[in-house]
């Protein structure tokens, strides 16, 4: 069964600027996190989508963060204009369990990005 | 607040020697995972933790939550150099799910 998939690996902007991370769950998962990923921290969850609607994002900086998962499957994060504390790594999970936190958490390789 | 403690943060040991790191959470957890990070690499699921005293093991991993449902402890036997990376535990608060800092395992062969 193929893993969760993350583009790109890698990427470096300059402050201000914006980015995009995409991410393909494990095909029948219906549950989809967003984590951040500070250097010698644990993952910090940002949002959860249910299907294509948002469980809690309560922890998502609104002003500069976005999330989306229109069809249910895949999903994409934007910040808009980046900052240097933007700097980590973008990690995405799915789990084929619709109830909160029931299941296996299934983790993508996870985006770095580096904010300059 | 929602707060997952770990002790401790890291931990160095020879090949062969055994390993323990603690979680600690401020309030009583409905569950607890538990999941591994090699260096440069993502985190992968251990465990899930469901009852208050339940142990579990996975070959030289045993994997404890405490009566109270507030604690839980990983203890590796004998390590080996593939043991090496981060362990986290995390849980449930209310719709958020909590990563404790970690424990950082080297072994040294």
């Amino acid at each position: 069964e193929a893993g969760v998939a993350q583009s790109p690996r890698y990427k470096i902007i300059e402050k201000r600027q914006s980015v995009a991370f995409w991410c393909n769950p494990i095909s029948g998962h219906a549950t989809l996190y967003w984590y951040q990923q500070i250097l010698g921290q644990g993952p910090k969850l940002l949002i959860q989508f249910q299907n294509n609607g948002v469980v809690d994002d309560s922890q998502l900086p609104k002003d500069r963060f976005s999330a989306e998962r229109l069809k249910g499957v895949d999903s994409t994060l934007k910040i808009q204009p980046a900052k240097l504390e933007d700097s980590a790594v973008y990690l995405c999970a799915s789990s084929s369990s619709p109830a909160p936190w029931g299941d296996t958490q299934y983790f993508g390789p996870g985006t770095r990005l580096t904010v300059l | 607040g929602q707060q997952v403690m770990q002790i401790p943060q890291y931990q160095h040991v020879q090949e062969g020697e055994d390993f323990t790191t603690y979680c600690n959470s401020s309030t009583t957890l409905s569950n607890i995972q538990w999941y591994k990070q090699r260096p440069g690499g993502h985190p992968v699921f251990l465990i899930q933790l469901v009852k208050s005293g339940e142990v579990k093991k996975q070959k030289r991993l045993t994997f404890q939550f405490g009566e109270a449902k507030k604690n839980s402890s990983l203890h590796i036997t004998a390590t080996q150099t593939t043991d090496v990376g981060t362990y986290f535990c995390a849980g449930p608060y209310g719709q958020n799910f909590v990563f404790g800092p970690g424990t950082r395992l080297s072994v040294l062969p």
